[in-house]
């Protein structure tokens, strides 16, 4: 199993542009999330999906949207970047709310 | 919505050393409290959980100790070990899905 994977690794956009960044798992995962992490905030909930076909926003959701395609995968559409959103973003899937499990993270610096 | 406060937000320990990080929370609702590890550059791992009818629950060297009434709970690392440094991140669940994290805290072990 491959668990949770994100694309891409690393992005640089410039300020206006837009981009998707894309979430997948493998685990018959119920729930997915995203975080972005910036130094010293820890990891701050953009928007989560308890279930298929539900999305739901978190503390930070301002500048985002979110997709949740089918069971497997989840997307979080930038739709302007600006330089505030640069950070790097972790997706993660739990299967009851419990432990969650975390992609390796999208590094995304907007000039 | 849950708010965690961490602390300290850096901590530097000889090796052998014990390590205690503290965290406190703000809803009461709140019923399930994970610890995460992130080494560098790499995605955070659950390595301890806690759940609110327990009062403290141990795993090899790391320990977790909750307290409801004061609505605060603490990570314990006896014995420390280099592999031990990293960023620690505490977390209180308010509802099923979400977590809510604090700011973590960056544990160095001095050889």
């Amino acid at each position: 199993n491959a668990g949770v994977t994100q694309t891409p690794k690393f992005q640089v956009l410039k300020t206006g542009q837009s981009m998707t960044l894309q979430c997948a798992q493998d685990m018959n995962h119920n729930s997915m999330y995203w975080y972005r992490q910036d130094p010293g905030m820890g990891l701050r909930l953009i928007y989560y999906s308890a279930s298929e076909g539900t999305t739901d926003k978190g503390e930070v959701p301002n500048g985002y949207n979110v997709s949740r395609l089918n069971k497997r995968e989840f997307s979080l559409r930038l739709e302007s970047a600006a330089p505030s959103q640069t950070s790097v973003y972790f997706c993660a899937s739990s299967s009851n709310g419990d432990e969650q499990y975390f992609g390796p993270g999208t590094r995304l610096t907007v000039t | 919505g849950e708010n965690v406060e961490q602390h300290p937000s850096t901590l530097s320990v000889q090796e052998g050393d014990s390590a205690v990080i503290k965290c406190t929370y703000s809803d009461s609702a709140s019923n399930y409290f994970p610890w995460y590890k992130q080494e560098l550059g790499k995605r955070p791992q659950l390595i301890i959980d806690i759940r609110s009818n327990v009062g403290e629950k141990k795993d090899q060297r790391i320990a977790v100790t909750l307290n409801k009434t004061a609505k605060h709970f603490s990570l314990h690392i006896t014995e420390t070990q280099p592999e031990d440094s990293a960023v620690y991140f505490c977390a209180a669940r308010p509802n099923d899905y979400k977590l809510s994290f604090g700011a973590g805290t960056t544990v160095t072990v001095r050889a």
